[in-house]
């Protein structure tokens, strides 16, 4: 397993504004993702952090609203741009430690409230 | 496009009981499915990992098994606890999707009684 940690836990955020999020695990990774978790809906994958190159998005998220970064192999940030009340979610980090069983883990989130 | 469905939404249970949370998905072709519980304000726990070629994993109190041909797995939880108490979540991964793209459930609402 690894453990993994994100900053800030929760956010306040005013309209217009952009939070970035910041994911840590305690070892080397193959595979780091950022989901999100709208209110009473389940998980969606808005994206695949790529080590040192561009992220992979899925349909419907794109990188001007949520620029992502990964330096290395323990770190990734996503940023929430131009934050509207709809951006009102829970944003999760997840890795896969070994490719070859492609189990993940997920940090414990960041809830983020948009006004 | 995968679906994943899990019956019952919310279940409420005596502490002590055998329980079963069921989940069903539309496209046999998976990679892998993943049970998780999610406690509230808190992230994902895994709590099994289920290859496509596998039937059933177990850890401690649980047992998760895995029928592909027909859509479906079943989380068996025994001798429920208190702290068993969140909510649980069944994820897949479809053959020759994204790696990453686990398609979630809405997930089951477990309350145990003490």
């Amino acid at each position: 397993s690894a453990v993994i940690s994100q900053k800030p836990s929760r956010d306040i955020c005013q309209r217009g504004t952009s939070l970035t999020i910041q994911c840590q695990v305690d070892s080397q990774v193959t595979m780091m993702f950022w989901y999100r978790q709208q209110p009473g809906q389940s998980l969606t994958l808005i994206a695949t952090a790529n080590q040192g190159s561009e992220a992979t998005y899925e349909s419907g998220f794109v990188i001007d609203k949520f620029p992502i970064s990964r330096p290395n192999l323990t770190f990734s940030t996503l940023t929430v741009s131009n934050m509207s009340p709809e951006d009102s979610s829970i944003y999760l980090c997840s890795v896969v430690v070994w490719a070859g069983e492609n189990e993940q883990f997920f940090g414990p989130g960041t809830r983020l409230t948009v006004l | 496009k995968q679906e994943v469905t899990q019956i019952p939404a919310a279940l409420s249970v005596p502490e002590g009981e055998n329980l079963v949370l069921n989940c069903s998905f539309t496209d046999s072709a998976i990679y892998n499915l993943q049970w998780f519980r999610q406690d509230p304000g808190k992230g994902l726990t895994s709590l099994l990992l289920i290859q496509s070629s596998q039937r059933e994993q177990t850890s401690g109190r649980l047992n998760a098994s895995l029928d592909k041909s027909s859509g479906r797995s079943t989380l068996y939880i025994a001798a429920s606890q208190p702290g068993d108490s969140a909510t649980y979540l069944c994820a897949v991964v479809n053959y020759g999707g994204s790696q990453g793209n686990l398609i979630f459930g809405k997930g089951t609402k477990l309350s145990v009684k003490p």
